[in-house]
C-alpha cells in the first residue's frame, strides 16, 4: 500500500535561515507527490507538485522540492525562511488506484523564530 | 472564481445528535473528496464522490457516516449519533477531472465539528 513518512513533527528555524522538511514515499512506480500547506484554521494550498521530468521541482512562495527515487524522497526546501512561512506542511502521493486520491503525511509544523 | 466553499465552517454537536456538513465544489469541477484531520494529525481519505456516484468510500468509518453529491446542490457529509471522537476537522477537495496527470486537489477551508 502507498504511504508518506514525514519523519519530523516540529521544525523551528530562524528567520533568514534555510529549511528542508523531509519526506519519503512508498511506492513501487513512479510517483505523483505534492506538498501542501495549510496555515491555522484554514485550508491547505497547494505549494508544488511532480508528476515526471525535471527532478527538482519549483513552487510558489519561494519553495522547491527534489525527487530522489534511489531515496525514496521529496524533501521541501527553502533557502531563506520569512515568519510568515510558519505553518504546517504536509506531503502527500497521489494513489494509482481508480479514485487518485491523495495519501497525506501526518505533516511537519514549522516554527519561525525572529 | 469561487473556490470551494464548506459550511458551517464550526459545528457544535451534543452526543448523540446529528451533524451535516455541506461542500460546494469550485464551478467546473465534477469529483469531490472527503478528508478528516483529527487533532495533530494529518488528513485521512474518508469518500471520494462524483455527481450522484460513491466511487470510493474506502475511509469511511462503516456505521453513522454517510456522503452524498446529488445532480443539483453541495455535496454533504452526514454524521448521524454523533461521539466526542467525531470531534475534527473536515476538509473538502474538488478537482475538475480524474486524471493522475494533474492529481491536485483544491481544499475547502474546512468545517470544525466539536462534540460536547
Amino acid at each position: 500500500a502507498q504511504s508518506v513518512t514525514q519523519p519530523d513533527i516540529h521544525i523551528t528555524v530562524s528567520e533568514g535561515a534555510s529549511l528542508e522538511l523531509r519526506c519519503n514515499y512508498s511506492y513501487g512506480a513512479t510517483p505523483y507527490l505534492f506538498w501542501y500547506v495549510q496555515s491555522p484554521g484554514q485550508g491547505l494550498q497547494l505549494l508544488l507538485k511532480y508528476f515526471s521530468g525535471d527532478t527538482l521541482v519549483q513552487g510558489i512562495k519561494g519553495f522547491e522540492a527534489e525527487f530522489k527515487r534511489s531515496q525514496s524522497s521529496f524533501n521541501l526546501r527553502k533557502p531563506s525562511v520569512h515568519w510568515s512561512d510558519a505553518a504546517e506542511y504536509f506531503c502527500a502521493v497521489g494513489a494509482m488506484d481508480s479514485s487518485y486520491k491523495l495519501i497525506f503525511g501526518s505533516g511537519t509544523r514549522l516554527l519561525v523564530r525572529p | 472564481n469561487a473556490g470551494v466553499m464548506q459550511n458551517p465552517r464550526h459545528l457544535v454537536r451534543r452526543r448523540g445528535q446529528e451533524a451535516r456538513l455541506r461542500c460546494s465544489p469550485m464551478k467546473g469541477h465534477s469529483h469531490v473528496y472527503w478528508y478528516r484531520q483529527l487533532p495533530e494529525e494529518g488528513l485521512k481519505f474518508m469518500v471520494y464522490l462524483q455527481k450522484e456516484n460513491i466511487i470510493d468510500e474506502s475511509g469511511m468509518p462503516k456505521e453513522r457516516f454517510s456522503a452524498e453529491f446529488p445532480k443539483e446542490g453541495p455535496s454533504i457529509l452526514r454524521i448521524q449519533q454523533v461521539v466526542r471522537g467525531d470531534s475534527a476537522a473536515y476538509f473538502c477537495a474538488s478537482s475538475p477531472y480524474n486524471d493522475r496527470r494533474t492529481g491536485e486537489l483544491f481544499f475547502g477551508e474546512g468545517s470544525r465539528l466539536t462534540v460536547l
